[in-house]
């Protein structure tokens, strides 16, 4: 089955304890990216990825950082998390980097910063 | 810059009655259009999305969107709304020259009350 997975689910942690989401497609898509989504504000854009080795900034990387050293896989890094990147997390990929491409989300990682 | 305004919040609706979804965007450049279904603990999935020619766009599950570029609005309709059709839905919009990013409304909970 084709999908994008995102581990964990759900993580609560306290403040400064590095921690990574995982994120995996098995579609062989070469876009993916990091959303966050909090109430009111929508899902907003953290980092995205065109390729192996091709990562840049979205709107709100501060905080964040990620790799992409397999095409499958696109991990989310926090290294000092805070309590406002308590958030609900969505990793998503698309086949090609056009922007008329439909993208594929991950379930969430729902985490938690106290 | 672009940006995505969805009208409403929340929408409280009967079974089988009609609901529209309000979308405005502003952008100076040509962009694309989607809507996004997210329903109870589960990830954003397509419900359709408008890229040129017919400017009523059919998507899953009966829902339709109307592109009006005059008023810069990307409406979704159903006719005869389900139980089922309970979830929060996002508008967004990706600009051609930006890539595989989108931009998201703040989304609009439907709630169908039997």
């Amino acid at each position: 089955e084709a999908q994008v997975t995102q581990n964990p689910r759900y993580l609560i942690t306290v403040t400064g304890k590095k921690l990574t989401v995982t994120c995996s497609q098995n579609m062989n898509h070469e876009y993916m990216s990091w959303y966050r989504q909090d109430p009111g504000l929508g899902l907003r854009q953290i980092y995205y990825s065109m390729n192996v080795e091709v990562t840049d900034k979205g709107d709100v990387p501060e905080g964040y950082k990620v790799s992409r050293k397999e095409k499958r896989n696109f991990p989310l890094i926090l290294e000092s998390p805070s309590p406002n990147q308590t958030s609900l997390y969505f990793c998503a990929s698309s086949q090609r980097t056009g922007s008329a491409d439909t993208q594929y989300f991950g379930p969430g990682t729902r985490l938690t910063v106290l | 810059a672009q940006s995505v305004t969805q009208l409403d919040s929340q929408v409280p609706v009967f079974e089988e009655a009609p609901v529209e979804l309000r979308c405005n965007y502003s952008s100076s450049v040509s962009v694309y259009l989607f809507w996004y279904v997210q329903y109870p603990n589960q990830g954003l999935q397509l419900l359709l999305k408008y890229l040129s020619g017919s400017t009523l766009v059919k998507g899953i599950n009966g829902f339709e969107a109307e592109f009006n570029k005059s008023q810069t609005s990307f409406h979704l309709r159903k006719p005869s709304v389900h139980i089922s059709d309970t979830a929060e839905y996002f508008c967004a919009v990706s600009v051609w020259n930006q890539g595989g990013k989108l931009i998201f409304g703040q989304g609009t909970e439907l709630s169908v009350k039997p």
